[in-house]
């Protein structure tokens, strides 16, 4: 089936650093990837929509300036967070929906850590 | 290898009860999530099984048994707004999500 893949798995950062995410679709291209974060137990929140080859749309409340959100091509999305403060700390996972069927698939998420 | 298996479609009735099935053979275990997914919107959390046994919230029960690998989530009372995708998600032992493809559930009046 189709596999997506995030890395890194988890990441431990230091306060105002920058940390990147890679979210990459291994066997199907997809032209339309989404960021979420997880809290514990909860729902996960939709942060952004990133179509290949364009600019993201991020959903209300979401910094577009703190998450850098690039989809360079139809396999590869990347999340920046730029000077990631400790409240920035969560699980964030990506999806990706497939060109052909439009079918989601989801990734197994990146535990971002701020010290 | 990781593998997380669900029925792809099923069929209900309004009004009546449904359950779908989750098998997991995954490299360790730290509990496992259900989601509910309509079309074009976010996963919305129903879920979060990490001990054996059932667990009741509302129409929607969980159910975990940890030495089977396998899951289910009881749907009760049936409505048409429950027509979505519910999607099996365990954690691993590197607290990494596994996800399941999703069960489609489609409502019949």
């Amino acid at each position: 089936g189709a596999v997506v893949s995030q890395h890194p798995s988890w990441v431990i950062c230091k306060s105002g650093t920058s940390v990147k995410i890679e979210c990459r679709s291994l066997d199907f291209q997809a032209t339309t990837m989404f960021w979420y974060r997880q809290f514990p137990k909860q729902s996960l929140m939709l942060m952004a929509t990133s179509n290949e080859g364009s600019k993201a749309t991020y959903e209300q409340g979401v910094e577009k300036d703190k998450f850098l959100i690039n989809h360079a091509s139809l396999t590869l999305s990347t999340l920046t967070v730029t000077s990631a403060h400790p409240e920035d700390s969560s699980f964030y996972i990506c999806s990706a929906r497939s060109t052909n069927d439009n079918e989601q698939f989801f990734g197994p998420g990146t535990r971002l850590t701020v010290l | 290898g990781q593998n997380i298996d669900q029925p792809t479609e099923m069929t209900a009735t309004e009004g009546a009860i449904v359950q779908i099935n989750c098998t997991y053979q995954t490299s360790g275990f730290n509990g496992l999530f259900w989601y509910q997914q309509h079309a074009g919107e976010a996963p919305t959390f129903l879920s979060y099984n990490v001990l054996d046994g059932l667990e009741e919230k509302g129409r929607f029960s969980s159910f975990l048994s940890r030495s089977k690998g396998y899951s289910y989530l009881l749907l009760k009372e049936l409505q048409m707004k429950d027509s979505a995708s519910y999607l099996c998600a365990v954690v691993d032992s590197n607290y990494q999500l596994i996800w399941g493809a999703g069960t489609k559930l489609i409502i019949k009046p």
